[in-house]
């Protein structure tokens, strides 16, 4: 299995600007979860789906930020307009949900700059 | 809420000794999971170990073991035969059943000096 995939790996963008990011999940997975990593804040859930519907946006920071889930195999995160506080690292997980396991599996992560 | 405490923000340890990384976590759930992940330079997430809480054995995966001490609310990893290759910052993650989330500590860094 290729594991959860992400891109783009790294995105430096200037501010007011929109930024996709995107994730593929591991086939099969029914659980899809958004985070993100500061220094001053650490890993922080930004989302999550299941069966492509999201269910807790709650650590989603304001409304700049948006999620979708069209399909099982595709998720993006968009930032409209981004500012500089939303640098950071952007890591997609997926999992099964209970009973199969619920470890979550991380992908590579995409690191946003916004200048 | 539940929260999960990494006391040590750094450990260093000679290559091929032992070392142990310590976290605490609160809940007053009883349907959890526990976790280690291990992030490289790389900044990979790499799951290393899971604990499912209603399992009194502790966990083991090669090198990699636990101590958990459910009445504590401790968690500890313990890396036995260091490599250089372990060297990362280690997270603890504590896994709701109830809400489907997963909730970090603020990590410790490892170096192993060889």
């Amino acid at each position: 299995d290729a594991g959860v995939i992400q891109s783009p790996r790294h995105e430096v963008t200037e501010m007011g600007q929109e930024v996709t990011l995107r994730c593929k999940p591991i086939s099969g997975h029914d659980y899809l979860f958004w985070y993100r990593q500061t220094m001053m804040r650490g890993l922080e859930l930004l989302i999550y789906f299941n069966n492509n519907v999201p269910i807790d946006d709650s650590g989603m920071p304001e409304d700049r930020f948006s999620a979708k889930m069209p399909n099982a195999s595709f998720s993006t995160l968009k930032i409209q307009p981004s500012e500089p506080r939303d640098s950071a690292v952007y890591f997609c997980a997926s999992s099964f949900g209970k009973p199969k396991g619920d470890t979550q599996y991380f992908g590579p992560g995409t690191r946003l700059t916004v200048l | 809420a539940q929260t999960v405490t990494q006391s040590q923000p750094e450990m260093s340890v000679q290559e091929a000794e032992t070392v142990t990384l310590s976290c605490t976590y609160d809940t007053s759930e009883s349907d959890y999971y526990l976790f280690w992940y291990k992030q490289p330079p790389s900044r990979q997430m790499i799951l290393v170990i899971r604990q499912e809480a209603y399992k009194q054995q502790n966990a083991t995966e090669n090198r990699f073991s636990v101590n958990f001490q459910k009445a504590a609310k401790s968690f500890s990893l313990k890396i036995s035969d260091s490599q250089l290759g372990d060297a990362a910052m280690y997270f603890c993650a504590y896994y709701s059943g109830a809400t489907n989330k997963l909730i970090f500590g603020t990590g410790t860094l490892l170096a192993v000096q060889p």
